[in-house]
């Protein structure tokens, strides 16, 4: 099955600079990409999402870039406020027996603002 | 406010208990996912429905099941619960069960097995 890596854990970031979180996946027949932020007593928030006909895409002060060659995939928050602090995740779904059986999440990586 | 509901937001049981969360979905969204988030394992996929069948199953204990109803809504069954069990499970819908289909997630709800 599929299998996602995502580093760093932890990461600090002055307020005003930016963020960058990577992942890999294993399976090369994945082809949809979310994010997810979760704050504190929170659900994950979905807050951008890349499909594999798509090198990137950006909203705002966020963007996401897929290297399916490599199998890997980044999220980069720009001009970071301290909102941002929350925990992200990404994600990885591919074709199953039913298609979209399941998102397979990375291990989420903590992210604090300093202000 | 992801439109998905999940009730009740906390629920303290004892050990050897047995449990029923329920999650109702977005308007529309016809496929429901079941996670469990621990503190040390991040978010694991227990199961799916889709308009009523099962559709996937991941990392479910056989002492947990889960059904979708006609109307749409769900509910996972947690019995001979232990310390272990005790984590915040989360439901999410979407319109499809494709792989293109973007996933919705409740509030959760937070179990502690006491």
């Amino acid at each position: 099955g599929e299998n996602v890596e995502q580093h760093p854990s932890t990461l600090s970031v002055q307020e005003g600079d930016s963020a960058v979180i990577k992942c890999t996946y294993s399976d090369s027949a994945s082809n949809y990409f979310p994010w997810y932020k979760q704050e504190l007593g929170k659900g994950p928030q979905l807050i951008i999402d890349i499909r594999s006909n798509v090198g990137e895409k950006k909203d705002q002060r966020i963007a996401v870039t897929l290297n399916k060659t490599a199998k890997h995939f980044s999220l980069h928050i720009t001009e970071t406020q301290p909102e941002d602090s929350a925990v992200y995740f990404c994600a990885a779904s591919g074709k199953g027996n039913f298609g979209n059986e399941k998102l397979t999440f990375g291990t989420g990586t903590r992210l604090t603002i300093i202000p | 406010d992801s439109g998905v509901t999940q009730t009740p937001k906390h629920l303290i049981t004892a050990t050897g208990q047995r449990v029923t969360l329920r999650c109702s979905p977005r308007s529309g969204d016809l496929s429901v996912y079941w996670y469990q988030q621990s503190l040390d394992q991040g978010l694991q996929f227990l199961i799916q429905y889709y308009n009523g069948e099962e559709r996937a199953k991941g990392n479910i204990l056989e002492r947990f099941s889960a059904q979708q109803f006609p109307d749409l809504h769900s509910e996972l069954n947690l019995s001979s619960l232990e310390l272990g069990d005790s984590a915040l499970y989360f439901c999410a819908s979407s319109v499809r069960w494709d792989e293109n289909t973007e996933a919705f997630f409740g509030q959760g709800t937070r179990l502690t097995v006491v």
